[in-house]
């Protein structure tokens, strides 16, 4: 089955750190981009930043660089979102989604994976 | 940096046309898709490529671009259609995504 699956939920305290993953499979997974895309409670679909597995080769949305770390290990087809320091504002759910052959939408997604950061 | 405007919400009745609207300057020139996005699911895609519909997705809904705005339009509009919708782009390697419309079916 082509899939990408989620990590589970995270409960952590501000400062600390977590990294949470997106694995693949059913399809050639290390020659697609995977993205990570934010969802705030209440709020809109934000774009974080997508990564190419086979070389790394990642890009930003900016307003994610330096608060966030994206990478991959494509020997188990896993792409990974780390923080170092979480904050409260870090609050989420996250997804990853594969960028289609044709680079025109993202049309496999994982199920979510929910961060919450609380003191 | 590019920037998709979508209304933050648009109401229908059951049966009747819903059209949600997605602005950006030139919007034309990129390909536009549509997520559907209920709560505690992942987005799906139901336009992409500007009209294309996925296998699966039904047939009332369809999307068209043209200048600077991208339509979905929903026709005879069933209850399970009450969700959230988004627009998106691609600027350079950056998705970029509209800030999403709820549509209320009622």
């Amino acid at each position: 089955e082509v899939q990408l699956v989620q990590s589970g939920a995270e409960v952590k305290k501000p400062g600390e750190s977590v990294k949470i993953s997106c694995k693949g499979s059913g399809y050639s997974f290390t020659t697609t981009w995977i993205g990570w895309v934010r969802h705030m409670p209440g709020k809109g679909l934000e774009w974080m930043g997508i990564i190419y597995p086979d070389d790394s080769d990642t890009r930003y949305n900016p307003s994610f660089q330096g608060q966030v770390a994206i990478s991959a290990d494509k020997s188990i087809n896993t792409v990974y979102l780390q923080w170092r320091s979480l904050k409260a504002a870090d609050t989420a759910m996250f997804f990853c989604a594969r960028r289609d052959a044709s680079g025109s939408y993202l049309d496999l997604w994982g199920q979510g994976t929910l961060v919450t950061v609380s003191s | 940096s590019y920037e998709l405007t979508q209304p933050p919400s648009v109401s229908v009745s059951p049966g009747q046309t819903a059209s949600i609207t997605c602005s950006g300057d030139n919007l034309e020139k990129k390909y536009a898709c549509w997520y559907q996005k209920k709560p505690g699911q992942p987005p799906v895609v139901v336009i992409y490529q500007d009209k294309k519909r996925p296998s699966g997705i039904p047939e009332r809904f369809s999307g068209s671009n043209s200048g600077n705005t991208a339509t979905l339009t929903i026709s005879g509009t069933q209850a399970m259609d009450e969700a959230d919708y988004f627009c998106q782009a691609w600027d350079s390697s950056s998705a970029v995504f509209g800030g999403g419309t709820k549509l209320t079916v009622l």
